[in-house]
């Protein structure tokens, strides 16, 4: 199947600070990428939808100034989580979507730790 | 809204026995997708199996397969000769129109050796 990364895998900063979050389809062109958060032991939370070229399509109660996502090439989405604070920790997921293929890719996550 | 009901929170079975995740949805969509997904304590999402609405007969991968009753808008999932491996966190999900994942709480499956 087709290979979707994530960087960084983990990462902890302080309170205040901004951390970006890297997520690739190294094989395929993604037209298509979708960020979720999952806390521990629960599902997989949708937050937003993003396409390539164009602005991301956010879940409810999902704050887009917070939670910023660029899709700016098939190949790469960025999710910048701003002003981290310790209730953003979390396991933070994408996935991604080619053109013509009905299954998603999973990157295998980052697991965010705001102190 | 379109919602998946996992309600077996946790499942046991013995090793080389077989068991049934319970998986039910609600859609007014007319063809879509049907997904089972595993979690392993690595936490990277793996595809099990899918399963296309209109096609009446059930996929099957394996040691894997789907009873898949749309009517009653019921897909389990059904593993044969359970392995140590398959010790995991299986999520149930439903394609949205717009592509997107709507899953289901999930089912713990413990592996007795």
């Amino acid at each position: 199947g087709a290979v979707v990364s994530q960087h960084p895998s983990r990462v902890i900063c302080k309170s205040g600070t901004s951390v970006k979050i890297e997520c690739r389809s190294l094989d395929f062109q993604a037209t298509t990428m979708f960020w979720y958060r999952q806390f521990p032991k629960q599902s997989l939370m949708l937050m937003a939808t993003s396409n390539e070229g164009s602005k991301a399509t956010y879940e409810q109660g999902v704050e887009k100034d917070k939670f910023l996502i660029n899709h700016a090439s098939l190949t790469l989405s960025t999710l910048t989580v701003t002003s981290a604070h310790p209730e953003d920790s979390s396991f933070y997921i994408c996935s991604a979507l080619g053109q013509g293929i009905d299954e998603q890719f999973f990157g295998p996550g980052t697991r965010l730790t705001v102190l | 809204a379109q919602t998946v009901t996992q309600s077996q929170p946790e499942m046991s079975v013995q090793e080389a026995e077989t068991v049934t995740l319970s998986c039910t949805y609600d859609t007014s969509e007319s063809d879509y997708y049907l997904f089972w997904y595993k979690q392993p304590p690595s936490r990277q999402m793996i595809l099990v199996i899918r399963q296309e609405a209109y096609k009446q007969q059930n996929a099957t991968e394996n040691r894997f397969s789907v009873n898949f009753q749309k009517a009653a808008k019921s897909f389990s999932l059904k593993i044969s000769d359970s392995q140590l491996g398959d010790a995991a966190m299986y999520f149930c999900a439903q394609e949205g129109s717009n592509y997107q994942l709507i899953w289901g709480a999930g089912t713990k499956l413990i592996i007795k050796p």
